[in-house]
């Protein structure tokens, strides 16, 4: 069964450096996300992306934040200067479309900003 | 702004004890609704789902989750657990057009065998 792939597992970085994560979508789903979960915390929404662009993104993703889709396989979220509050568990998720609205989401990202 | 709760952090139970994991949402119109499993050291995946219909919606692995609109609740069910039913369940709604959820803070359920 085709999955959601998200590189790296776990990322460590010092506060105020760049850092991307990276995600392989399935590959005829058309909707892409990333969510976050800080510990203890609910998983968010950080943004939604469709055709190419930002489909949609909530208060979290500010100016820090971007998102890619270079290649036309790899989605990645890139964090411009980290902050401790940063440190969190990322999520990425593909649907294909449709009414269905089902996610399918990849294992997650650990970033840990020290 | 949507928003889901879910009441109990952590449940345990034995094997063979009945489930239900309360949810409710705060949004009164038209909702679309989801039950996500995470197993331990693993990804996010689909329960279930509600979007219309017969309130009494069915999912894998025998779990259940029934719509009540005057509650505002989607509370998920299974008549009996077994020990790999341990795992982390997340109730959302879905936030807009775009497809983007919006989860509760989760319930990690640990079934003692």
């Amino acid at each position: 069964e085709p999955e959601v792939t998200q590189t790296p597992s776990h990322q460590v970085t010092q506060m105020g450096q760049e850092v991307i994560l990276r995600c392989v979508p399935i590959s005829n789903h058309l909707y892409f996300y990333w969510y976050r979960q800080i510990l203890g915390q609910k998983v968010e929404f950080l943004v939604s992306f469709y055709n190419n662009e930002i489909s949609e993104k909530s208060e979290i993703f500010d100016d820090q934040f971007s998102v890619e889709r270079p290649d036309g396989s790899n989605f990645t979220l890139k964090i411009r200067s980290t902050k401790l509050e940063d440190s969190a568990m990322y999520f990425c998720a593909s649907m294909n479309g449709g009414l269905s609205y089902e996610q399918y989401f990849g294992p997650g990202t650990r970033l840990t900003v020290t | 702004a949507q928003s889901v709760s879910q009441h109990n952090h952590h449940v345990i139970l034995s094997e063979a004890a009945s489930l239900e994991l309360g949810c409710n949402y705060s949004y009164g119109g038209t909702v679309n609704l989801f039950w996500y499993v995470q197993y331990p050291g693993q990804h996010l995946q689909l329960l279930l789902k509600y979007f219309s219909g017969d309130p009494l919606v069915k999912g894998i692995k025998g779990f259940e989750a029934e719509f009540i609109k005057s509650k505002f609740s989607f509370n998920l069910r299974k008549p009996s657990v077994q020990w790999s039913d341990t795992a982390e369940y997340f109730c959302a709604v879905l936030g807009g057009s775009q497809g983007n959820l919006i989860f509760g803070k989760g319930t990690k359920l640990s079934v003692k065998p």
